[in-house]
Order: structure tokens, then sequence, then C-alpha cells
């Protein structure tokens, strides 16, 4: 079956700007997790979304948002980039949600913010 | 609160010698413990979790995890790398409350010499 597919793969933004990554979950799969992952600070959780409903959020600024849909696909929104938002954004999906559901994780998207 | 220790930034072996990835965590109750690779260019791919019962864990690619509460480690080891190990590795914990997410350790960087 297909993974989790993250679009687009590459993306670049100017600071001020908004920007919107899509995660496809596997099929079947009702949670998903974003992640950011910087060189400095490794992978940090920003949110979880379980049957359209956000169950857990991470230590981030406002700017940072995302919704799930019906379809359990998801979105994530940053708006007013800054240069240290640009990272690889890692969306996981998972049957389940909490720490015992194995995560499956996309390819990520690269964000460079110039 | 939850944290994870990946004391080693880099580690560089030999083709063939054994590895031992160091993983330290800290968290007030029983946690699950995971290990994940991610090889340059892609998401994160989980090698192995415990959750519970033997400490011993085995998984794919021939690695396998000792989990030690008196120490609150979680050692990844493998006996003998291949080439195609060379990638980043991350020890991370969950929380055995459900509502918790996953945190990550900084990761390892694994060279391999031929």
């Amino acid at each position: 079956k297909a993974g989790v597919t993250q679009t687009p793969r590459y993306l670049i933004k100017t600071r001020g700007q908004q920007v919107t990554l899509s995660c496809s979950p596997i099929s079947g799969h009702r949670s998903v997790s974003w992640y950011q992952q910087t060189p400095g600070q490794g992978l940090q959780f920003l949110f979880e979304y379980f049957s359209e409903t956000q169950r857990n959020k991470g230590n981030f600024p406002g700017r940072f948002s995302g919704r799930q849909f019906s379809n359990s696909r998801s979105e994530m929104n940053v708006s007013t980039l800054e240069l240290g938002d640009s990272a690889l954004y890692l969306c996981a999906s998972s049957l389940g949600s909490g720490a015992d559901t194995e995560a499956f994780f996309g390819q990520g998207t690269r964000l460079t913010v110039v | 609160a939850q944290s994870v220790t990946q004391p080693d930034i880099h580690i560089t072996v030999s083709e063939g010698a054994s590895l031992e990835l160091r993983c330290n965590y800290s968290y007030g109750a029983t946690p699950y413990l995971f290990w994940y690779v991610q090889s340059p260019g892609q998401g994160l791919q989980l090698l192995l979790k415990y959750f519970s019962g033997d400490t011993l864990v085995q998984g794919i690619k021939g690695f396998e995890a000792e989990f030690k509460r008196s120490q609150s480690s979680f050692n990844l080891r493998k006996p003998s790398v291949h080439w195609s190990d060379a990638a980043e590795y991350f020890c991370a914990v969950g929380a055995v409350n459900r509502d918790d997410k996953i945190i990550f350790g900084k990761g390892t960087r694994l060279h391999i010499l031929p």
C-alpha cells in the first residue's frame, strides 16, 4: 500500500510570506503528526491530529497551525515566515493516537526561507 | 518532563565492526522506547520498539536494543555493520499515557569506513 505522501518535496519562500504543506497518510490511518527537523534542534513535535481534532501541540508560536480533513489528509500552515523556519517538515501517520502505535513517516518537505 | 539524550553526535566505525549507539532517557513512569533510522533525503523508519516484557528487543536490519531500567538506557547494537547502515539514528521515548507525544533525541550520525 502507498506510504505517507508529503507535497511539495521542496519549497522556497520569502520572509513574510505564508506556506501550506500537505500530508496524505497511509490509507486507514487516522492520526497525523507533524515535526520540524533542523540541524541544531533535531526533531521537534509540532502537533498531532486524530479524527480531525488536534490532540496535542508542541511549543511553537501561533504562526504554525494545522488541520485535518475528514479523509485524514492534513495540512500545516506557517504564516509570516521567518528565516529560522527553514527546515525539513516531516509528517507521520499512524492507525491510532498514542505512543504505542507505530508511526510511519513521509519523506518530508524541505522549506527554505530566503 | 520527558527527555532523550543521545551523547554521541557522530560515530565512525569500520565496515564489519560492531556498533553500539547510546540513548539515555528521563521519564517519570514506564516509557515506550523507539529507535528510528533516517537515510539522507528520507523520512524516518522504525527499527525497533520496546513497550514491555523482554528487555532485549530485536528489530529490522539486524539491529537490537536493550532496555536497562536501572541505567535509564536503551542502547542500539549491531554485531557487524554494513556500508548501507550509514545514516542518522534517532532514539525516542513515548509515554504510556496515550495523551503524551513522542520525544526524539537529537540523533547520532553513523559513518562507515570501508
